[in-house]
């Protein structure tokens, strides 16, 4: 099987809420992950990403934490937003895997208004 | 700037058939990756090019091949078409072959086999 996964398939949220995306991984030697967030029709936008020697990252709205001890990975948005609305994914690289990501199976995320 | 564009974005073949899809990078990108998208096993690398190289194959069978020109773009052929192939065939490009360059997502080329 995959070496990503994801805890929650679904996710629903009113909006102006925090919303919380979480995703396990299986293989320690990963060192790079991604966010990405795909859009009905659309291909996957990368949102955020972090590099193993990181424990967390920000960027507008959006926040990812890294717990290699669990090997666990979050996505955090603030104050979501009806436009956030969509399947997202994390992404792992295998350390020496040379650009070859991995991805998990993707959780919807609906932002009820 | 223009982002990643494929051609064609649907297709309809049967069983047997092959088929060849294309992929336009964001112009000065020279890695281009493929993904297929399904609802069963999600996005799965297929493989990666730089200039002109295949660098990394994902776990699918011969009947999926690619290449890449002078000028970036690739192509994906799938021979011997199975009901199995059915999906959403994804291009990436990103400037260099750093894992950490940004891949932009073209919108996909949504491929049914009949």
């Amino acid at each position: 099987g995959e070496s990503v996964g994801l805890h929650l398939p679904t996710l629903s949220v009113q909006e102006g809420d925090n919303s919380i995306i979480n995703c396990a991984y299986s293989n320690s030697a990963s060192d790079y992950f991604i966010w990405y967030k795909q859009e009905s029709g659309k291909g996957p936008q990368f949102i955020i990403d972090i590099r193993s020697n990181m424990d967390k990252r920000q960027g507008q709205r959006v926040t990812v934490l890294l717990n290699k001890t669990v090997k666990h990975l979050s996505l955090q948005i603030a104050a979501t937003q009806p436009g956030d609305s969509a399947v997202y994914f994390c992404a792992e690289n295998l350390a020496g895997s040379n650009y070859k990501l991995t991805f998990g199976k993707g959780t919807l995320l609906t932002v009820n208004p | 700037k223009a982002g990643v564009t494929q051609t064609p974005r649907y297709l309809i073949k049967t069983r047997g058939q092959q088929v060849t899809l294309s992929c336009s990078p964001i112009s000065g990108h020279r890695s281009v990756s493929w993904y297929q998208q399904t609802p069963g096993q999600g996005l799965q690398f297929l493989f990666e090019y730089f200039s002109e190289t295949q660098r990394n194959k994902g776990n699918f069978p011969g009947r999926f091949s690619g290449r890449q020109f002078s000028n970036s773009r690739s192509e994906m052929n799938v021979s011997t078409l199975e009901l199995g192939d059915s999906a959403l065939y994804l291009c990436a490009s990103s400037l260099s072959q750093v894992i950490t360059d940004t891949q932009y997502f073209g919108p996909g080329t949504r491929l049914t086999v009949l």
